[in-house]
């Protein structure tokens, strides 16, 4: 079973410019949340989607949205990049909604800002 | 919300020695509660998790621990080997904050031969 896939796994950007990255959950799995990991800040979590829906949102700024499409591949979207958006970002695919089942993680996407 | 600490922020531990790893949340409705590590420059990947049904689960040299009247959950590695040298986060459900897991700010455990 293909674990989750991420794309692409480095992009650098200029500020103001805006990002799209890309998230594959395991075959099944019809949660995908996305999470923001930096030194300083650790795991942040940005939104959950399951079955094309937004169920939760983090405290992002709304230059930072996504979706997720029938087949539970999911998009996350920067608008007007800023130098603090540089982080990995990571994606998670669950079988059901998260929070009380286990969660696998992609390998990431790194960004960095210039 | 929910807030999780967790303690030590960093660890370094002789070879064949145990390794633990504390962390407490503040959302006495969580229920679900899973450690992840990650090694440089790669994913979490999970390790272990408990529910709170139970006290404690094992898995070979890992183990996990939960105390839900104190609201503390504890990772136990026994016989560390050079290999478990990473980064471990521990989580709490947080569905009732809005969020699917509120992860501790992690732990770096250096195993030294």
């Amino acid at each position: 079973k293909a674990g989750v896939t991420q794309t692409p796994r480095y992009l650098i950007k200029t500020r103001g410019q805006q990002v799209t990255l890309s998230c594959s959950p395991i075959s099944g799995h019809r949660s995908v949340s996305w999470y923001q990991q930096t030194p300083g800040q650790g795991l942040q979590f940005l939104f959950e989607y399951f079955s094309e829906t937004q169920r939760n949102k983090g405290n992002f700024p709304g230059r930072f949205s996504g979706r997720q499409f029938s087949n539970s591949r999911s998009e996350m979207n920067v608008s007007t990049l800023e130098l603090g958006d540089s982080a990995l970002y990571l994606c998670a695919s669950s079988p059901g909604s998260m929070g009380d089942t286990e969660a696998f993680f992609g390998q990431g996407t790194r960004l960095t800002v210039v | 919300g929910e807030n999780v600490e967790q303690h030590p922020s960093t660890l370094s531990v002789q070879e064949g020695d145990s390794a633990v790893i504390k962390c407490t949340y503040s959302d006495s409705a969580s229920n679900y509660f899973p450690w992840y590590k990650q090694e440089l420059g790669k994913r979490p990947q999970l390790i272990i998790d408990i529910r709170s049904n139970v006290g404690e689960k094992k898995d070979q040299r890992i183990a996990v621990t939960l105390n839900k009247t104190a609201k503390h959950f504890s990772l136990h590695i026994t016989e560390t080997q050079p290999e478990d040298s990473a980064v471990y986060f521990c989580a709490a459900e947080g569905r009732n904050y809005g969020q699917n897991f509120v992860f501790g700010p992690g732990t770096r455990l250096s195993v030294l031969p």
